[in-house]
């Protein structure tokens, strides 16, 4: 079946550098993406829709200069925490739908870990 | 390992009719479990969350309640509408040896019509 792919599946790194962590459609293409993130012992928030060929669309309260999105192509999606700082540290997860089926499935990414020292 | 299992839809309901959605989860230790629904072009949206086992969620008129020992949390409305046309996806979250870690069931599509 589809599958989503995320890369890396863990990250750590230095507090003020940036972090991309990458989201592909493996066997069909995605031209939306949604990307989400997990504090600690709560659900998943959306952050943001990433459409091919055009902006992402931020949700509410989801600095769209601290959060980089790149929907580069129909497969491939690309995060980037911008100088990133321990309140970053988060399970991000990325999903997109395929639409080629007769009924639309949303796929998941299996997530990437980030934690900021 | 962890795994959530839910209905295969899609399912087709006529306005008012009683919506039940099955899941039943695997999981070794004590999950959390969620509800999450998801309109047309939108991303996912929670809607409901129990944490411990006989806790009963609920939002919007849906309904589900933790149930241990069957390892259900079956998602429930006595009326739906056509504004509840959307994918829902169960899921649970346990502490994992990276941390909490979410795992989704597939999604099971509803249409309601007039």
């Amino acid at each position: 079946g589809a599958v989503v792919s995320q890369h890396p599946s863990w990250v750590i790194c230095k507090s003020g550098t940036s972090v991309k962590i990458e989201c592909r459609s493996l066997d069909f293409q995605a031209t939306t993406m949604f990307w989400y993130r997990q504090f600690p012992k709560q659900s998943l928030m959306l952050m943001a829709t990433s459409n091919e060929g055009s902006k992402a669309t931020y949700e509410q309260g989801v600095e769209k200069d601290k959060f980089l999105i790149n929907h580069a192509s129909l497969t491939l999606s690309t995060l980037t925490v911008t100088s990133a700082h321990p309140e970053d540290s988060s399970f991000y997860i990325c999903s997109a739908p395929d639409l080629s089926a007769l009924q639309e499935t949303q796929y998941f990414g299996p997530g990437t870990r980030l934690l900021v020292l | 390992g962890d795994s959530v299992t839910q209905m295969e839809g899609p399912v087709t309901l006529s306005e008012e009719a009683f919506l039940t959605i099955n899941c039943t989860y695997t999981a070794t230790g004590y999950p959390s479990l969620f509800w999450y629904v998801q309109y047309p072009g939108e991303g996912l949206q929670l809607l409901l969350k129990a944490t411990k086992a006989d806790d009963k969620g609920s939002n919007k008129g849906f309904e589900a309640t933790y149930r241990k020992e069957t390892t259900s949390f079956h998602l429930e409305k006595g009326s739906v509408q056509v504004s509840d046309s959307a994918v829902y996806f169960c899921a649970l979250s346990e502490m994992g040896n990276t941390g909490n870690q979410f795992y989704f069931g597939t999604g099971t599509s509803l249409t309601v019509i007039p």
